[in-house]
């Protein structure tokens, strides 16, 4: 247990619907990344915060793909309009960043299952 | 871009055995690099980092991983396999342009321990 918190663990969903994930990141690190991992590949960026601020988002997160970061604690990912290709584990990540060094410590993932 | 290329997607060791994990990297500036754990159903667990400093780096559960910038890799090894090591493991290079410290990952290679 790294001590970052995912909700849902798994999630099933039918094309079209709306589905939303929270990520509770190890508290006082000021940074929060998510990532999308497909069957057989690695994870890949989507976005990241520093504190509330969402400074960057991937080509990957489509104009469906909404995230948050409310007082910079916990972070939410949103889908609209669910598609079958958003199939995937999706991972979060938090780290403390200082001086530049810093270490990602990811949550156990939300599977997602579009139906 | 950073990228990470990890040869070969499925390792065979029989218990007892060296475990060699192969990842090349691509970067233009020294990089960060770091590999990865990931159970099944689970989250991704950090092994080990690389930051520039030893070149030589050990990490949890007997694995270490050596920094060779003349062959641009940085592969991982354990002296003696246990049936607990059988996982997904992952090489990653951090970004290092700019603030966003975004890990690129390789696709991960299965490493099976026979009895």
């Amino acid at each position: 247990d790294t001590g970052v918190s995912q909700d849902p663990r798994h999630k099933i969903t039918k094309r079209g619907q709306n589905v939303t994930f929270r990520c509770d990141p190890i508290s006082e690190h000021n940074r929060l990344y998510w990532y999308r991992q497909t069957l057989g590949q690695g994870p890949e960026f989507l976005t990241y915060f520093q504190n509330e601020a969402q400074l960057e988002k991937s080509r990957l997160l489509s104009d469906r793909f909404s995230a948050e970061r409310p007082k910079g604690s916990f972070s939410t990912l949103e889908i609209q309009r669910t598609e079958q290709g958003d199939s995937a584990m999706y991972l979060c990540a938090s780290s403390l960043v200082v001086v530049g060094q810093e270490t990602q410590y990811f949550g156990p993932g939300t599977r997602l299952l579009v139906l | 871009a950073q990228s990470v290329t990890q040869l070969g997607s499925h390792v065979s060791v029989s218990e007892g055995a060296l475990v060699l994990l192969r990842c090349n990297y691509s970067s233009s500036v020294p990089p960060y690099l770091f590999w990865y754990v990931q159970y099944p159903n689970q989250g991704l667990q950090l092994l080990l980092k690389y930051t520039s400093a030893a070149t030589l780096v050990k990490g949890i559960n007997g694995f270490e991983a050596e920094f060779k910038k003349s062959e641009t890799s940085f592969h991982l090894t354990k002296p003696s396999a246990h049936m607990s090591d059988a996982a997904e493991y992952f090489c990653a290079v951090r970004d290092s342009g700019g603030s966003n410290y975004k890990l690129t990952f390789g696709k991960g290679t299965l490493l099976t321990v026979n009895p």
